[in-house]
């Protein structure tokens, strides 16, 4: 079965502090798909990363970078210099090209950044 | 690119009256389209998935009769709460995904804005 495991509920930081949001992921498949979604205060979920399974090169953008590692099952989100602006609930999920090709979400994690 | 819609935004109804919400992909063909439900500061429900030009494939513990959905078009899906009573008050999300083949969704989904639909 697959799961998404995201242990911190909320995290609150102040502006310009550097904040990682950890996601766990479970699937026996060896063909799937990792995402982050954004989810602001007005409720739509914006679409931040895609990331396949055989792809493990990290990526950056602006402040912006995930980790992405097999090894670990891992694929964790960092903000750079954080904003107000970022302040969400952030969703990883996974989807699996042999599962349900269904994509199962994380519970997410509220983050709030302080002036 | 990649824009989807949802109308409405918001909708209050009386208990036992039903619903129409729609969901738009304004730049892309959507072969398969999802609906979600969220509740407070929860993550996403999948409800169901819709493909155009067939049925919905609904999850396990959705009633198919009292949540309707249609994919008439590659660009519009609708849900239709049929009979709605304050236990159906919840945030409804869809996305939409180009996909490569109906029920093969590999592709990334992107998402409306959400209704939220109270029940009175």
């Amino acid at each position: 079965a697959q799961k998404v495991t995201q242990a911190q509920t909320e995290i609150s930081v102040v502006e310009k502090e550097d904040v990682t949001l950890d996601c766990v992921y479970e699937t026996r498949d060896t063909t799937y798909y990792l995402f982050w979604y954004k989810q602001p205060p007005s409720g739509e979920l914006v679409f931040l990363i895609r990331r396949n399974s055989f792809d493990e090169q990290n990526e950056i953008s602006g402040r912006y970078s995930w980790n992405f590692q097999k090894s670990t099952s891992s694929f964790n989100f960092t903000i750079t210099a954080s904003q107000v602006v970022d302040s969400a609930v952030y969703f990883c999920a996974l989807l699996t090209q042999g599962g349900s090709e269904k994509l199962v979400f994380g519970k997410g994690t509220k983050l709030t950044v302080n002036p | 690119g990649a824009v989807v819609s949802q109308h409405p935004s918001r909708v209050i109804c009386k208990s036992g009256t039903s619903v129409k919400i729609e969901c738009r992909s304004l730049d892309f063909q959507a072969t398969t389209m999802f609906w979600y439900r969220q509740f407070p500061k929860q993550s996403l429900m999948l409800m169901a998935t819709s493909n155009e030009g067939s049925k919905a494939t609904y999850e396990q513990g959705v009633e198919k009769d009292k949540f309707l959905i249609n994919h008439a078009s590659l660009t519009l899906s609708t849900l239709t709460v049929t009979s709605a009573h304050p236990e159906d008050s919840s945030f409804y999300i869809c996305s939409a995904a180009e996909g490569g083949r109906p029920g093969w969704v590999t592709d990334t989904q992107y998402f409306g804005p959400g209704t939220r639909l109270t029940v009175l």
